[in-house]
C-alpha cells in the first residue's frame, strides 16, 4: 500500500458525460500527479500539482481540468466524455526533496 | 522531446535464472531514470532511481539496474529470478526542467516460469 488513495475504484458512465475523480496523496506529500494509462497510449502523464499549483502540464485534453485543494487533495475533471476516455487514471504523489513517486491504485474508468 | 523505449514486449525467464529488462531513453541533458513495476489491477510500486552518482544502482526486492550514458541504456537485472517477479515492468525518464512529468516506455511484460 502506497498511501495514495483514490476513489472511486470504478467509474461506468455514458458518453458526453462529466466525472470527477479524487485523489488523496500520502500524509505530507505536498505533489500531485495524474496519469492516463490505456492500451493504445500507454502510460501519459496528464498534469501535477505542487502545493495547490499547476507545476506541470503533458498532453491532457481541454474537455479535462484538475485541481489541488489546500488540503492537498486532488481531483481530476472529466467533461464531454468520448469512447476514448476509457482508460486507467493513476494518482501519484511524491515528498518535497524526493524524486520518486508514489502511485494511487487507481480509478477505472468506462465511457460506453 | 524526451523518450523512453523498451524494445522487449515480453521477458521470459526459468526461475532461479538471471533476468534483464532492457531501456533505452533520449533525454536533452541529465536524465532522472526510474522503474516501476505493475502487478494485475494495481497501481505502479517503485523499484528504484537513478539521479547520478554510481552506475549501478540497487532497488527494492533484489533488483539492480546498470545507467550507460554512452548506449544512452538502463537496464533492469536481477541475478535470480522468481515466479513472484512476474509483472508488468515500467521505464521512466525525467528530463531537467520538467517538474516531475515521467515519460513511461511501453512496458516489458515478465514471465518467470518454474
Amino acid at each position: 500500500d502506497s498511501g495514495v488513495t483514490q476513489t472511486p475504484k470504478h467509474l461506468i458512465t455514458a458518453t458526453g458525460q462529466r466525472v470527477t475523480l479524487r485523489c488523496s496523496p500520502r500524509s505530507g506529500d505536498l505533489s500531485v500527479y495524474w496519469y492516463q494509462q490505456s492500451l493504445d497510449q500507454g502510460l501519459q502523464f496528464l498534469i501535477q500539482y505542487y502545493n495547490g499549483e499547476e507545476r506541470a502540464k503533458g498532453n491532457i485534453l481541454e474537455r479535462f481540468s484538475a485541481q489541488q485543494f489546500p488540503d492537498l487533495h486532488s481531483e481530476l475533471n472529466l467533461s464531454s466524455l468520448e469512447l476514448g476516455d476509457s482508460a486507467l487514471y493513476f494518482c501519484a504523489s511524491s515528498p518535497r526533496y524526493r524524486d520518486e513517486q508514489f502511485f494511487g491504485p487507481g480509478t477505472r474508468l468506462t465511457v460506453l | 522531446a524526451q523518450s523512453v523505449a523498451q524494445p522487449e514486449d515480453q521477458v521470459n525467464v526459468a526461475e532461479g535464472n538471471p533476468l534483464t529488462v532492457k531501456c533505452t531513453y533520449s533525454v536533452s541533458g541529465n536524465p532522472y531514470l526510474f522503474w516501476y513495476v505493475q502487478y494485475p489491477n494495481r497501481g505502479l510500486q517503485f523499484l528504484l532511481k537513478y539521479i547520478t552518482g554510481d552506475n549501478l544502482v540497487k532497488g527494492s526486492y533484489g533488483f539492480e539496474a546498470e545507467f550507460n550514458k554512452s548506449q544512452t541504456s538502463f537496464h533492469l537485472k536481477k541475478p535470480s529470478a522468481l515466479v513472484s517477479d512476474s509483472a508488468l515492468y515500467f521505464c521512466a525518464v525525467r528530463g531537467p526542467n520538467q517538474g516531475g512529468k515521467l515519460i513511461f516506455g511501453q512496458g516489458t511484460e515478465l514471465s518467470v516460469k518454474p
